[in-house]
């Protein structure tokens, strides 16, 4: 596995809460992803980021922040989480930009909001 | 923009018999199509991508551009074939564009 991690990999939470996810890298690779797993909807991206503090939206950014202070690490916020942001949250890095860039994928983090 | 649909779920095959999951895409450039696996308790992996033209575990797909499709195929399927597989577009310039996945199960 490519050295990505993810903390925690479980956390259950209240409605309104904020919580913060964490991905951290030692492959030193640029592009860094955050995603969603829901079933019937696949993985959806939720922000990217191509270098320190450089970020931009996905699909599906609304209720979401991200920040990379380092190159190793991309945190993902949900300021006030909804019962709708229960999923599973996939980080993922990648070499290179978009068409020739394989991405490698952490272990995923289960978030439940009750 | 770039939309990938994967219009089965849940397949369920016997060991030894063949497999086909299919993927559809709608993109009017030339895109670059992936497979991506994810078996039990492991992560989420490349598995092919067209561009390799390879076989990886017995696997191969197939870009065709006037159906629009990527089809991963198998001519045996093993029971450790069971597993998400996810169909995946990259359009030029752009990002990793995933479809709903399918549960493949492969029963003894």
């Amino acid at each position: 596995d490519a050295g990505i991690t993810q903390s925690p990999r479980h956390k259950v939470t209240e409605t309104g809460t904020p919580v913060t996810l964490r991905c951290h890298q030692t492959e030193n690779h640029r592009y860094m992803y955050w995603y969603r797993q829901d079933p019937g909807h696949g993985l959806r991206l939720i922000h990217y980021s191509y270098g320190v503090k450089d970020t931009d939206k996905g699909e599906v950014s609304d209720g979401y922040s991200v920040s990379r202070s380092k190159t190793e690490d991309f945190l993902l916020t949900l300021e006030s989480a909804t019962s709708s942001q229960t999923s599973v949250y996939f980080c993922a890095i990648s070499e290179q930009r978009g068409d020739r860039g394989e991405q490698y994928f952490g272990p995923g983090t289960r978030l439940t909001v009750t | 923009a770039q939309r990938v649909t994967q219009p089965e779920k849940l397949l369920s095959v016997f060991k030894g018999a063949p497999v086909e999951l299919k993927c559809n895409y709608s993109y009017s450039g030339s895109p670059e199509l992936f497979w991506y696996v994810q078996y039990s308790r492991q992560r989420l992996q490349l598995l092919l991508r067209h561009i390799s033209r390879e076989s990886i575990k017995g696997f191969t797909a197939d870009l065709n551009k006037g159906e629009t499709s990527f089809h991963l195929k198998k001519p045996f399927a093993q029971e450790e074939d069971s597993a998400m597989y996810y169909c995946a577009l990259i359009a030029s310039g752009s990002r990793l564009t995933f479809g709903e996945g399918t549960q493949l199960t492969v029963n003894p």
